[in-house]
């Protein structure tokens, strides 16, 4: 297994713009979040999924943020008319239910630029 | 409204000595606490963790201390070696969820010198 993958590693996009993200989890991880890290700051709860549903979202997700794992596996995070404040790295990590269930284990992050 | 804080933006050790890094919250419902570790390009690795039964915890070199009363954490760092230099966040996690909400303070950029 080679833990979280995330892609793309960098998008820059123009204010105004869709960008979409993907994260593959830990295969055997039924839990998948969705971090958001600005500069200086921590990372930030954006959303949380276990198998298929998505059972948290944070109020920083605005109605211009989507998310969805459709099978359980996969999951995309979808930005829609991009801002500039949108800038900021996207982290997707993973955990699994039980045993383990409390440590998080990070992608190396999608980095979004918005220009 | 920040309720982990790290209020050390950096730290510089020399290498073999201690390494002493601060956390404090102030949401008295968290109740799991975990540090990670992140170098550049990469996303944060789990370090350690500790939960509100217990004061300390112990792994090799890294020790957590929480001190419930103050709402302190601290990661210790003994001894420490240039490959600890990183950015360390410290993160809670409240008692009421059932799933892994962390928050996470700013982060502490770790540099030991050689």
């Amino acid at each position: 297994d080679t833990g979280v993958s995330q892609d793309p590693r960098h998008k820059i996009t123009k204010r105004g713009q869709n960008v979409t993200f993907r994260c593959d989890p830990i295969s055997e991880h039924n839990r998948l979040y969705w971090y958001r890290q600005t500069l200086g700051q921590g990372p930030e709860f954006l959303t949380y999924f276990q198998n298929e549903a998505q059972l948290e979202k944070s109020r920083l997700l605005s109605d211009r943020f989507s998310a969805e794992r459709p099978k359980g596996s996969f999951s995309t995070l979808e930005i829609q008319r991009t801002e500039q404040g949108d800038s900021a790295m996207y982290l997707c990590a993973s955990s699994p239910v039980g045993l383990g269930a409390n440590v998080l284990t990070f992608g190396a992050g999608s980095r979004l630029t918005v220009l | 409204d920040q309720q982990v804080k790290q209020n050390s933006p950096s730290l510089s050790v020399q290498e073999g000595r201690i390494s002493i890094l601060n956390c404090d919250y102030t949401n008295s419902m968290f109740d799991y606490f975990l540090w990670y570790k992140k170098y550049p390009a990469e996303g944060p690795t789990f370090l350690i963790s500790i939960s509100s039964i217990k004061d300390k915890n112990e792994d090799g070199r890294f020790t957590v201390f929480l001190n419930k009363s103050a709402k302190h954490l601290s990661l210790h760092i003994v001894p420490s070696q240039p490959g600890d230099s990183a950015v360390y966040f410290c993160a809670a996690s409240p008692a009421l969820y059932n799933f892994n909400k962390f928050y996470f303070g700013s982060g502490t950029k770790l540099n030991v010198k050689p």
